[in-house]
């Protein structure tokens, strides 16, 4: 089983719409969580950090962590066909390393 | 600020020849991390190091990798005897040492002919 499990999708859905993207964990000891956006040929970008459980706000983007579950979200809204990227998430514990998901492709259509 | 500068972006190389992968952190970070995508993969940890130290190499292969961040210069990722399955992109990130997340490089997309 991998540490980090994240639906490759495709995911496609119309501009305007409500994306909800998905991680599950196994290790308990995370406690960092973050959301990256990667371009294609692209390096990544952090859209969202958060650390523990809750939810964080930023702008469009929206971050949930519910560490008893050991699930984490990104919602989108309104969607945009510039937001039509790969999103990863990635999470780390009490060490610098992140472990990464393989990442969601999104493609949101005009 | 040019954030994480990574060269070169593109790199061809021979089966048995060196590739030498080079990042320099953003100005202010000390932290340099690298990791390796594979295609339909995410990015996997190989190296962390401090200027002079390698911090964590447990996601470096034993043989042929290595890495430094010398206390002049850019850090080096190095691959000696290159082999087909050492094609990927190889990202670069640095931070300032607090846990608020990376900054990545654009990459250095590796093909082994």
């Amino acid at each position: 089983q991998k540490e980090v499990e994240q639906d490759p999708g495709p995911l496609s859905v119309p501009e305007g719409a409500i994306v909800s993207l998905n991680c599950t964990y196994s290790n308990s000891a995370f406690q960092y969580f973050m959301w990256y956006r990667q371009y294609s040929r692209k390096g990544p970008e952090l859209l969202m950090y958060t650390y523990s459980s809750g939810n964080k706000e930023d702008g469009r983007f929206t971050a949930q962590v519910d560490k008893s579950s050991k699930y984490i979200s990104l919602f989108i809204r309104d969607s945009q066909p510039s937001d039509s990227a790969t999103y990863l998430c990635a999470m780390s514990g009490d060490t610098d390393k992140l472990i990464f998901g393989t990442g969601t492709r999104l493609q949101v259509f005009p | 600020n040019a954030g994480v500068m990574q060269n070169p972006r593109h790199l061809v190389r021979r089966r048995g020849q060196e590739a030498r992968l080079r990042c320099s952190p953003m100005k202010g970070h000390s932290h340099v991390y690298w990791y390796r995508q594979l295609p339909e993969e995410g990015l996997k940890f190989m190296v962390y190091l401090q200027k002079e130290n390698i911090i964590d190499e447990s996601g470096m292969p034993k043989e042929r990798f290595s890495a430094e961040f010398p206390k002049e210069g850019p850090s080096i990722l190095r691959i000696q005897q290159v082999v087909r399955g050492d094609s990927a992109a190889y990202f670069c990130a640095s931070s300032p040492g607090d846990s608020g997340g990376y900054t990545f490089g654009s990459g250095t997309r590796l093909t082994v002919v």
